[in-house]
């Protein structure tokens, strides 16, 4: 069974930095597209951010461009989040999600990762 | 950028009822479309894709509809577990993904 667990989050002031990450059990973990979906409270679901496969393509969503950096690892089945200058807008939950390049739903969801921004 | 447009944002049904959730698109998506279900605190469930085919293992009473602009999830008879909230999502510009803004089914 596939499953995909992140951790990093928590409560953080206003232009401080968290770093999330997402453990993947997929036997081919570089065939998926990896991402970040947010959902603040009692909000709809947000893409933040995607990487391709081979960790070569990155893209993100105007809201975090320039703050946020997104990464994998591969060897370690593991995604990564570096969320730097937090704003309050940026509390959510954030889940990862994998797909691969010819699907047309997610295909694993994470089970999400609090982020507060708060002073 | 394409937008998808959900109606009505909130519902309210009784157990037994017939169901219907509109998912509209900013232009024509062909038959790319996905609906979800999201229960609090928990990862959004995918129930249908291509706009009408059953994700295995989701009950037959859900089901979807439409192509090009318009779309619908259809829940054809309203079981105590299918109180949630429902999305549609669309991969533009790929891989980014558009959801739309959620319905929330209410008893």
């Amino acid at each position: 069974e596939v499953q995909l667990l992140e951790s990093g989050g928590g409560l953080e002031q206003p232009g401080g930095s968290l770093r999330l990450s997402c453990a993947a059990s997929i036997f081919t973990y570089s065939d998926y597209v990896m991402s970040w979906v947010r959902q603040a409270p009692g909000k709809g679901l947000e893409w933040v951010s995607s990487i391709s496969g081979s960790g070569d393509s990155t893209y993100y969503a105007d809201s975090v461009k320039g703050r946020f950096t997104i990464s994998r690892d591969n060897s370690q089945k593991t995604l990564y989040l570096q969320m730097n200058g937090l704003r309050a807008e940026d509390t959510a939950v954030y889940h990862c999600a994998a797909y691969y390049y010819d699907s047309s739903a997610v295909d694993y969801w994470g089970q999400g990762a609090l982020v507060t921004v708060s002073s | 950028a394409i937008q998808l447009t959900q109606s009505p944002s909130s519902l309210s049904a009784s157990v037994g009822d017939r169901v219907t959730i509109t998912c509209r698109a900013s232009q024509g998506i062909s038959s790319a479309l996905a609906w979800y279900q999201q229960k609090p605190g928990k990862p959004p469930n995918l129930l249908i894709y291509d706009a009408s085919t059953l994700e295995r293992g989701v009950p037959s009473r859900f089901s979807g509809s439409g192509s090009g602009t318009d779309f619908t999830l259809t829940i054809s008879s309203l079981q105590p577990e299918d109180f949630a909230s429902y999305f549609c999502q669309h991969f533009h510009n790929f891989p980014a993904i558009t959801f739309g803004q959620g319905t929330r089914l209410e008893i």
